[in-house]
């Protein structure tokens, strides 16, 4: 079974510039989560969506952060303007199905590690 | 919040047990235990969960406290590829909450 595809792997760019993630699940999971780690912390969710419905975008920075899930199977996460403090790894997660009032087994990609200048 | 308190850091030595453990008092009666671990340079793998009883995988043991309020996870033999940051999780409606978790180091 494939696991969950991310990329770029790495990324560096300048500070207001634009950043385009993209994030392929495994086949069949309903849901999507993005995760910002930065170095140090642990993992902090920043959205999740359910096919292509959002269920928790509360700790993402809308002024600067986007993203959508359409069809409901690939993701794209996107800042811009980007800053200094948005330099981490930004990793997506899968699993396959949907909150049940009880969190399920999560499947990571390995990451995009961002570097803002 | 089902907050969950780990120590930063433990060591252990290669082929011998290890026990993990994890506070959290504040868990809901209904919210699962999950343990995740992230080796160097890649995202969290899922370990193990539980909700009441003593859970067993492959990966690991999972020890809960009768009253809830904390958990163990047990290596029962680490090896150096154990080495990893091992995050105990009390989702806040399904909200995977990780926090720092415990580093956990494998010596030879």
């Amino acid at each position: 079974e494939a696991g969950v595809a991310q990329s770029p792997r790495y990324k560096i760019i300048e500070k207001r510039q634009s950043v385009a993630f993209w994030c392929n699940p495994i086949s069949g999971h309903a849901t999507l989560y993005w995760y910002q780690q930065i170095l140090g912390q642990g993992p902090k969710l920043l959205i999740q969506f359910q096919n292509n419905g959002v269920v928790d975008d509360s700790q993402l920075p809308k002024d600067r952060f986007s993203a959508e899930r359409l069809k409901g199977v690939d993701s794209t996460l996107k800042i811009q303007p980007a800053k200094l403090e948005d330099s981490a790894v930004y990793l997506c997660a899968s699993s396959l199905d949907p909150p049940s009032g009880r969190a399920d087994e999560q499947y990571f990609g390995p990451g995009t590690r961002l570097t803002v200048t | 919040d089902a907050k969950t308190t780990q120590p930063n850091s433990m060591e252990s030595n290669e082929e011998e047990p290890v026990h993990l453990p994890c506070n959290h008092s504040t868990i809901s009666g209904t919210d699962y235990i999950h343990w995740y671990r992230q080796l160097p340079s890649q995202g969290p793998e899922y370990v193990i969960h539980g909700l009441t009883s003593n859970v067993n995988n492959r990966m690991a043991s999972l020890a809960i406290a009768e009253d809830r309020k904390s958990s163990t996870l047990i290596l029962h033999r680490a090896t150096l590829r154990d080495a990893a940051v091992y995050y105990c999780i009390g989702p806040i409606n399904n909200d995977m909450r990780f926090g720092a978790g415990t580093r956990l180091t494998v010596k030879p």
